[in-house]
């Protein structure tokens, strides 16, 4: 079957990094995704990585690595305002998208 | 106007009622996707319009009947539903018809209680 694995939970400090880690297991792979999901509201787009590698945002960054199933989104210089929600998603042969159930973040002061 | 919009925002219903979700999209885009989210639970899909036809029906319930008039317009139509069903309802559009990587924009959604 097709599962997308990613912590239930994460704690981070204001000002600090995390990194909230995903592994996918598809039938096929055209592309990750990750999502921002504010609570009570939409998800958001993050970012999109088809090949191996970091993408670098401003304060996010998303890694790929295709021959370990893994992802990785990293955020830096945490503001209050990145507590959140994060869904990982990965889109398979079809086009379609797998979900993660995603990670909630907390930012203490 | 923001880009997916969805009504209502909250719903609660009895098991017996009929009511409707609406999800209209400002972003020009071809497919429309109805998703379910439970809490902890990753999303899933229910339904994909791609040029107002359904391509996609990951086995729901006929207790829940899409339609997609235009381009710009998707509902979810409910009835008899069961507790089991209270969720938050997203809506989603993504620009191309499927058979492409494109990114999908969400509605903030419509929490959905079933008493």
């Amino acid at each position: 079957g097709q599962n997308i694995d990613q912590p239930t939970e994460m704690t981070a400090t204001e000002g600090a990094i995390v990194q909230i880690n995903c592994t996918y297991q598809t039938s096929g792979f055209n592309g990750l995704f990750w999502y921002q999901q504010h609570a009570g509201e939409a998800p958001t787009f993050l970012s999109y990585n088809v090949l191996d590698g970091l993408e670098e945002k401003g304060r996010f960054s998303s890694f790929l690595s295709r021959s370990k199933g893994y992802s990785y989104l990293l955020l830096k210089e945490l503001q209050m305002k990145d507590s959140a929600s994060y869904l990982c998603a990965v889109m398979d042969s079809n086009y379609q998208l797998i979900w993660g159930a995603g990670t909630k973040l907390i930012i203490k002061p | 106007e923001t880009g997916v919009t969805q009504t209502p925002r909250h719903l609660v219903m009895g098991m017996t009622n009929k009511k409707s979700l609406k999800c209209e999209q400002h972003l020009g885009h071809n497919a429309m996707y109805w998703y379910k989210q439970s809490a902890k639970k990753p999303l899933e899909l229910m339904f994909v319009y791609s040029l107002e036809e359904r391509v996609e029906n990951n086995s729901v319930p006929s207790r829940f009947s899409p339609e997609c008039p235009n381009s710009s317009h998707l509902f979810l139509h409910l009835h008899t539903l069961q507790p089991e069903d209270s969720a938050l309802y997203l809506c989603a559009s993504s620009p191309t018809p499927i058979a492409g990587a494109d990114t999908q924009y969400f509605g903030p959604g419509t929490r959905l209680t079933v008493l």
